[in-house]
Formats: structure tokens, sequence, C-alpha cells
């Protein structure tokens, strides 16, 4: 099976700007989570999306939002970059979601100038 | 919130000696998950303990879960550079998973 592929690898934006980032499971994963990974703070997580709805949320402000589509893809949105979002972002996916086992994309590298 | 603290953040050992990481959580867990991310790579899911005073072995890596199930350890035997690379522990209370800050290991040869 393929892996999770996250696109796009690279975006540079600038402060103001939104971004949109795209992943996409496993096949036959449905539950597809986000994370964001800074040097200082590790792994935190923002969200997770199964059978197109968000179960769960992490402690991150509404400009980032996601969405989830019939075909288990997940996107993730952020509004009115700020430079403190720059990061790597890790979208990850498995079947039912919770505490199982994630499987990691490769990221995308986001910097805010 | 429920946290999952790790420690050291850091650790830099010649080839072949022993290794460490510790993962402590406030709180009991349903299970606690261990992912390893190479340099410039994403976290690989390693194993998954599940039950009071688990040991589970994969070669040179031990992994233990506590009796309360409220810590755990990764312990490498006879570190080689292939093992360089960041140790996340991963805590569930029952919902979500919560994943410590890792622990960055250097081996020099």
């Amino acid at each position: 099976k393929a892996g999770v592929t996250q696109t796009p690898r690279y975006l540079i934006k600038t402060r103001g700007q939104q971004v949109t980032l795209s992943c996409s499971p496993i096949s036959g994963h449905r539950s597809v989570s986000w994370y964001q990974q800074t040097p200082g703070q590790g792994l935190q997580f923002l969200f997770e999306y199964f059978s197109e709805t968000q179960r769960n949320k992490g402690n991150f402000p509404g400009r980032f939002s996601g969405r989830q589509f019939s075909n288990s893809r997940s996107e993730m949105n952020v509004s009115t970059l700020e430079l403190g979002d720059s990061a790597l972002y890790l979208c990850a996916s498995n079947y039912g979601g919770g505490t199982d086992t994630q499987y990691f994309g490769p990221g995308t590298r986001l910097t805010v100038l | 919130g429920q946290q999952v603290m790790q420690i050291p953040q850091y650790q830099h050992v010649q080839e072949g000696e022993d290794f460490t990481t510790y993962c402590n959580s406030s709180t009991t867990l349903s299970n606690i998950q261990w992912y390893k991310q190479r340099p410039g790579g994403h976290p690989v899911f390693l194993i998954q303990l599940v039950k009071s005073g688990e040991v589970k072995k994969q070669k040179r890596l031990t992994f233990q879960f506590g009796e309360a199930k409220k810590n755990s350890s990764l312990h490498i035997t006879a570190t080689q550079t292939t093992d360089v690379g960041t140790y996340f522990c991963a805590g569930s209370p029952g919902y979500a998973l919560n994943f410590g800050k890792g622990t960055s290991l250097l081996v020099t040869p």
C-alpha cells in the first residue's frame, strides 16, 4: 500500500497570508490527524477527523481549521499567518482513530516570513 | 490537561554505550506508543504497550510500561550510529494520543 502523502512538501508564505495543506491517507484509513512540530514544542496535536467529522481538537487558535472529504483526504487551513506558525506540519492516518497506531506522512515544511 | 513528559531532552553517547529515555504521565494511560524520527524524516511507529508492567523487546531495544501505567521507558543496548534520531513516547488516557517532546539521541562513532 502507498503511504500517507502530503502536498506541498515545502511552502514559503508571508505574514497575514493564508495557506492550505493537503493530506491523503493510506487507502482504507478513515482517520486523519494533524500535528504541528517545532523544535521547542515537539509534536502538538491540532485535530483529528474521522468520516468527515472533527472528533478531537487540540489547543490551537481558530485560525487553524481543517476538513475531511468523503474519500478520507483531508485539508488543513491556516489563516492570517504569523511568524510563529513556521513549523513542520505532519498528518497521520489510521483505521479507527483515537489511540490507534499513527502512520505519518512526510510533512509540509511551512516557513512564514 | 493530561501531559506526557519525556526526559532527557537530549543525549549524546559514544557508539556501544547504552541509552535510556523515560516517559511520565500525570494520569493513568490506557496504552503507550513509541515512535522514532530520523533527522529530516517523519515519526515511525516502533511499538505499543498496553498491559501494566509489560516488557517488550525488539533486538537491542527494550520497552517497559510501568505497573501503575503512568510511566514508560525505552532502553537501547550497545547503541549504533543507526540509532540516531528523536524518540517520542505517546500516551493516551483513552481518547487521543498525547506526544512527549521527545529525546534526541546522538551517537558518535
